[in-house]
């Protein structure tokens, strides 16, 4: 069964912590995303990635960071952790061509800021 | 940017019941896709659809992509307690990064 796979369900981090959220997929995609999710706001795209070493800022990217090294690996990093970063954090991942837009996610990862 | 409005935002039902939500996009998609967000995971894609008119089941659930190309619907018949959930629309034109909906929250009253 393929699989996108976020390897913390939930955190509890304190402000100004440094947060690694990792994500990894076995299913060779090209493309990575990490959204976050809020209710009222839906999914707004923090950033993505279509390739190794390679980055893009999506709709929300402010007081974000991301990390490619590998493939089948995309971090999302808080530098700086506030407390309006509290949310629900949703990694994906699609084949750069055909089916760009198929997304498969991941089951998420919930931060709580304190 | 893009934007969806997607409604209603939530919804109230009896089991068995039927249930219609819909999506308009502020300009033209060739994309449309319909995700379910079962509680505490994430989405998983129900239906996709790449051409205007088209209609497209999944089990009870049937989707359509609107002959404007700025709308989508999609319809669940005689609801289940598994149908519960966020159900989010989303789309796109050309390579365009998609857009999704705010959601719609489906809850099924015993």
């Amino acid at each position: 069964d393929v699989k996108v796979t976020q390897s913390s369900r939930y955190l509890v981090k304190r402000t100004g912590e440094k947060v690694f959220l990792e994500c990894v997929q076995d299913m060779d995609h090209e493309n990575m995303f990490w959204y976050r999710q809020d209710p009222g706001l839906g999914l707004r795209l923090i950033y993505f990635s279509y390739d190794v070493k390679m980055k893009e800022k999506g709709d929300i990217p402010e007081g974000y960071s991301v990390s490619r090294e590998k493939k089948e690996r995309f971090s999302l990093i808080l530098e700086s952790a506030s407390t309006n970063q509290t949310s629900m954090y949703l990694c994906a991942s699609s084949f750069l061509t055909p089916g760009a837009n198929v997304l498969t996610f991941g089951a998420g990862s919930r931060l709580t800021v304190l | 940017g893009q934007q969806l409005n997607q409604s209603p935002q939530s919804m109230f039902i009896q089991e068995g019941e039927d249930v219609s939500m819909n999506c308009t996009s502020s300009s033209i998609f060739n994309t449309w896709l319909w995700y379910k967000q079962d509680p505490g995971e994430g989405p998983v894609l129900l239906i996709a659809l790449y051409k205007a008119g088209e209609l497209t089941s999944n089990g009870r659930l049937t989707a359509q992509f609107g002959t404007t190309r700025k709308d989508s619907f999609l319809n669940i018949s005689a609801s289940i307690p598994s149908d519960v959930g966020i159900y989010f629309c989303a789309g796109n034109f050309g390579n365009e990064k998609l857009t999704f909906g705010t959601g719609t929250r489906l809850t099924i009253i015993p």
